[in-house]
């Protein structure tokens, strides 16, 4: 059965600073791997996605996440913090076996200072 | 439409009533996804619908909740006998790859359970 853990459930940085959201998960089978993004009172976005190919993937708004096999990590980074990053962000497996449906982890808040 | 669509937005109703919530996917998608998030958690997985039927009802907690999707369209979530700890977010998903492809979200339906 696949699962998610995301280290931290709340990560505050300075406007500028490097943002880096940590997930780690668990699959019997190849992951396909999801970072979603809820802003206050608004729907679950898609930032980005690993399904097969290159490890390295850019998402919108300057996020990119690297998979490693070797870690079970799929971490989201943005070089440079921006107070509209403010929002809750999931990292999320697909059970593809199983119709897709995605198993989430508990969420990171990512609070940006001034 | 343009997005997948919840309503309501908003419920507010009593111990031991029947509420049903609605869920309009995008044109076109097959796959449509009931989540259940609680303040502070990810997404929970509910239950999964590949054209009408029901492929996967194996995140449904217990026989008072039930889903249908009679013409493979729009979907209700249907919660007999509510309890406080039914209050919750529902989110409704769409997919036009499942397996494979980004699931699109809803704004979600609100639920408070008095």
């Amino acid at each position: 059965a696949q699962s998610v853990t995301q280290l931290g459930s709340h990560v505050s940085v300075s406007e500028g600073a490097l943002v880096l959201l940590r997930c780690n998960y668990s699959s019997s089978v190849p992951p396909y791997l999801f970072w979603y993004v809820q802003y206050p009172n608004q729907g679950l976005q898609l930032l980005l996605k690993y399904t097969t190919g290159a490890t390295l993937v850019k998402g919108i708004n300057g996020f990119e996440a690297e998979f490693k096999k070797s870690e079970t990590s799929f971490h989201l980074t943005k070089p440079s913090a921006h107070m509209s990053d403010a929002a809750e962000y999931f990292c999320a497996v697909s059970d593809y076996n199983q119709g897709g449906k995605l198993i989430f982890g508990q969420g990171t808040e990512l609070s940006v200072k001034p | 439409g343009a997005g997948v669509s919840q309503t309501p937005s908003n419920k507010v109703t009593e111990k031991g009533k029947y509420v049903e919530l609605r869920c309009d996917p995008i044109s076109g998608h097959t796959a449509l996804y009931w989540y259940r998030q609680s303040l502070g958690q990810g997404p929970e997985f509910l239950i999964y619908f590949q054209g009408t039927g029901a492929a996967d009802d194996s995140g449904l907690p217990n026989d008072r909740f039930f889903a249908v999707r009679p013409e493979g369209s729009v979907s209700t979530l249907k919660i007999q006998r509510t309890e406080r700890g039914d209050s919750a977010m529902y989110l409704c998903a769409s997919s036009l790859t499942p397996g494979a492809g980004e699931l699109f979200f809803g704004e979600g339906s609100r639920l408070t359970v008095l």
